[in-house]
C-alpha cells in the first residue's frame, strides 16, 4: 500500500526566508509523485511533478522538489517566500505502474508566510 | 488553460436525499476522478473512471455512491441517500495519462442538513 507523509502541519516563515516543506512517501513499486497547492475556497493547483528522470524537478512560482529514493523524501523548496505563497500544499503519490493512477495524499501543510 | 468545471460551487441538502453533482472534465483527458476533503482533513480518493467504466474505488465508495458519464462531456457522482457525514468538498479530476498532471475542477461544497 502507499501512503504519504507531511512532517508538519503548519510551517511559519518571514517572507524572503527559505521555503522547506517535508514529504515522505511509502510506495511497493516505482511511485509518481505531485505537490499540490490549496489555496482558500480554492480547488488544488499542480505545482510540480515527478515521473522519470531528472530527479530536481522545477514548477510554477519558482517552487521546486527533489526526489530521493534511498530517503523516499520528495521535499518542496523554495529560495524566497513571497506572501502570495501563504496556502496549503499537499503532497501526493500513484504508483507508476498497474493502476489507474489515483492519488494518494498527505494530511497538508498549512504554509504561512510573515511579512 | 483548459480547465475542469464543477457544479454547483455549493449545495445543501436535507439529510436523505439524492444529490448529484456535476463536473465537465477537460475534452481530451481519458481518466476521470472523485475525491473528497472533509473540512480540516485530507483529500481522499473516491473513485477513477476510465473507458466509461469504474476501475477503481476506494472504502468510502459505497452502494450510496455511483458515477456515471452519460455523455461525451459530463462526469457525474451521485450519492443516493445523503447522511451527515457526507458533508465536503468533492473535487472532480482528470487526465490524459498516467504520469501527467491531474486538473482538478474548483469543488463543490456538499453540506447536508
Amino acid at each position: 500500500a502507499q501512503s504519504v507523509t507531511q512532517l508538519g502541519s503548519h510551517v511559519s516563515v518571514s517572507e524572503g526566508a527559505l521555503v522547506l516543506l517535508r514529504c515522505n512517501y511509502s510506495s511497493s513499486v516505482p511511485p509518481y509523485l505531485f505537490w499540490y497547492v490549496q489555496y482558500p475556497n480554492q480547488g488544488l493547483q499542480l505545482l510540480l511533478k515527478y515521473t522519470t528522470g531528472a530527479t530536481l524537478v522545477k514548477g510554477i512560482n519558482g517552487f521546486e522538489a527533489e526526489f530521493k529514493k534511498s530517503e523516499t523524501s520528495f521535499h518542496l523548496t523554495k529560495p524566497s517566500a513571497h506572501m502570495s505563497d501563504a496556502a496549503e500544499y499537499f503532497c501526493a503519490v500513484s504508483k507508476a505502474t498497474g493502476s489507474q493512477g489515483n492519488l494518494i495524499f498527505g494530511k497538508g501543510t498549512k504554509l504561512s508566510v510573515k511579512p | 488553460e483548459p480547465e475542469v468545471t464543477q457544479t454547483p460551487s455549493h449545495q445543501v441538502t436535507q439529510m436523505g436525499q439524492e444529490v448529484i453533482l456535476r463536473c465537465v472534465p477537460i475534452s481530451n483527458h481519458l481518466y476521470f476522478y472523485w475525491y473528497r476533503q472533509i473540512l480540516g482533513q485530507k483529500v481522499e480518493f473516491l473513485v477513477s473512471f476510465y473507458n466509461n467504466e469504474i476501475s477503481e474505488k476506494s472504502e468510502i465508495f459505497d452502494d450510496q455512491f455511483s458515477v456515471e458519464r452519460p455523455d461525451g462531456s459530463n462526469f457525474t457522482l451521485k450519492i443516493r441517500s445523503t447522511k451527515l457525514e457526507d458533508s465536503a468538498m468533492y473535487f472532480c479530476a482528470s487526465t490524459r495519462g498516467l504520469g501527467f498532471g491531474y486538473t482538478f475542477g474548483s469543488g463543490t461544497r456538499l453540506t447536508v442538513v
